[in-house]
């Protein structure tokens, strides 16, 4: 069983609607989550990172955790077409450790006009 | 500042063959990485180093070698080219901070193993 769940989808939305995109994970040791963003044929860049439980927004973008549920969140408002991509979630268990980052799969994002 | 850089950006190699592939970053960055990223299993850690000089196995380091002689540059290498070994490799790099500890990707090298 891989330690971090993401379903890859793809997950096809119109333009305008609410993306809505998840990872659970099964290490309680996770303490930092990121959600990378990663165009075709691109490098992964990172998109929004948060500390422990709780959300954190920024412009059309929320994150979410539940340390609780071992789940985390992504939500994209108002979806516009470039926001097609595969979205990665990573978690990290301690600062330093060599940043090291365990990945999910990647969900794969259309949103079209 | 070009950021991360990874040569080449592709190459065709046939089992048994060795090369290397070389990453470059110019932001002053103590950390460096190679992953690997496969459909469906996300990006891998292969090896990594938190220093010039210094270096570490990540979560699937068998049939690759690195090293960091020069704080800028990370080399992955390849001794015996195997298929299972056909993917996109990324480089990345960071430097930790107390806010974020971001990892700076490159643009990937597509390798493929006949």
């Amino acid at each position: 069983q891989k330690e971090v769940e993401q379903d890859p989808g793809p997950l096809s939305v119109p333009e305008g609607a609410i993306v809505s995109l998840n990872c659970t994970y099964s290490n309680s040791a996770f303490q930092y989550f990121m959600w990378y963003r990663q165009y075709s044929r691109k490098g992964p860049e990172l998109l929004m990172y948060t500390y422990s439980s709780g959300n954190k927004e920024d412009g059309r973008f929320t994150a979410q955790v539940d340390k609780s549920s071992k789940y985390i969140s992504l939500f994209i408002r108002d979806s516009q077409p470039s926001d097609s991509a595969t979205y990665l979630c990573a978690m990290k268990r301690v600062r330093g450790a060599g940043n090291k980052l365990t990945f999910g799969g990647g969900t794969r994002v259309l949103v079209k006009p | 500042n070009a950021g991360v850089t990874q040569t080449p950006k592709f190459r065709v190699l046939k089992t048994g063959q060795s090369m290397t592939l070389l990453c470059a970053q110019d932001m002053n960055h103590e950390y460096m990485y190679w992953y690997r990223q496969d459909p469906g299993m996300g990006l891998r850690l292969i090896h990594y180093s938190v220093g010039e000089g210094t270096t570490a196995k990540g979560e699937v380091p068998d049939g690759y070698n690195v090293s960091r002689l020069k704080k800028q540059n990370f080399l992955l290498g390849l001794e015996s080219a195997a298929p299972s070994q056909t993917s996109v490799y990324f480089c990345a790099s960071s430097w930790p901070s107390r806010d974020t500890d971001t990892q700076y990707f490159g643009p990937g090298t597509r390798l493929t193993v006949l």
